[in-house]
């Protein structure tokens, strides 16, 4: 994942917003991916968005593009204690081959 | 609809041994990919499969290799294992692998070589 890259942790307080950024090199990635894992699990998809998009909303979920820069954000909001897991972002321009960062451990405090 | 179902769930192997492991997806799904996650390197991408035929990939040594059956369900072979393939690895299917279709990921296996 060394194209793809996240800071490695984040906490916030329950019932505050959360925002995981990412940076990514590609500028070819015609799909952009965030993913959750929760321990013991595999990666869930929460949202993508596709290049040509600024914005997404989803529920508490907001993505923000920022093509020019290659920075993506995960904002959630209201976080709760059952959003504390580790959260991939992700790029891909075809056949699944995806290049995942690190990973943002999300904690969430009560 | 079941998800996707890997086995074995953990497995532990040595130095030199190889390794099978087993990936069923979601009924209907024809795409099947692999993944290798550790802790230094994050999720790596290994190859993916679509009707029995490799399509795309990773950059893995030989020693890793796969396969896809008629009925989708793919394997993927590891041989003379070694330390640094100890890893958590996940298969994903999807309905043809296109990139606007969601990818589901299974539980992973949990793989350590002593």
């Amino acid at each position: 994942g060394e194209d793809v890259e996240q800071s490695l942790f984040l906490s916030v307080r329950e019932g505050d917003s959360s925002v995981i950024n990412c940076t990514y090199t590609d500028s070819s990635s015609t799909y952009l991916y965030w993913y959750k894992q929760e321990p013991g699990a595999g990666l869930q998809l929460l949202t993508y968005i596709f290049s040509n998009m600024d914005m997404k909303q989803d529920q508490r979920l907001t993505v923000l593009l920022n093509k020019k820069d290659k920075h993506l954000s995960l904002r959630i909001a209201d976080t709760q204690t059952g959003d504390s897991a580790i959260y991939f972002c992700a790029e891909s321009m075809d056949n699944n081959d995806m290049r995942f960062g690190a990973g943002t451990r999300l904690t969430v405090k009560p | 609809k079941a998800g996707v179902t890997q086995t074995p769930r953990y497995l532990i192997k040595t130095r030199g041994q190889q390794v099978t492991l087993s990936c069923s997806p979601i009924s209907g799904h024809r795409s099947v990919s692999w993944y290798q996650q550790t802790p230094g390197q994050g999720l790596q991408f290994l190859f993916e499969y679509f009707s029995e035929t490799q399509r795309n990939k990773g950059n893995f040594p030989g020693r890793f290799s796969g396969r896809q059956f008629s009925n989708s369900r793919s394997e993927m072979n590891v041989s003379t294992l070694e330390l640094g393939d100890s890893a958590l690895y996940l298969c994903a299917s999807s309905l043809s692998g296109q990139n606007n279709e969601k990818l589901f990921f299974g539980s992973g296996t949990q793989l350590s070589v002593l």
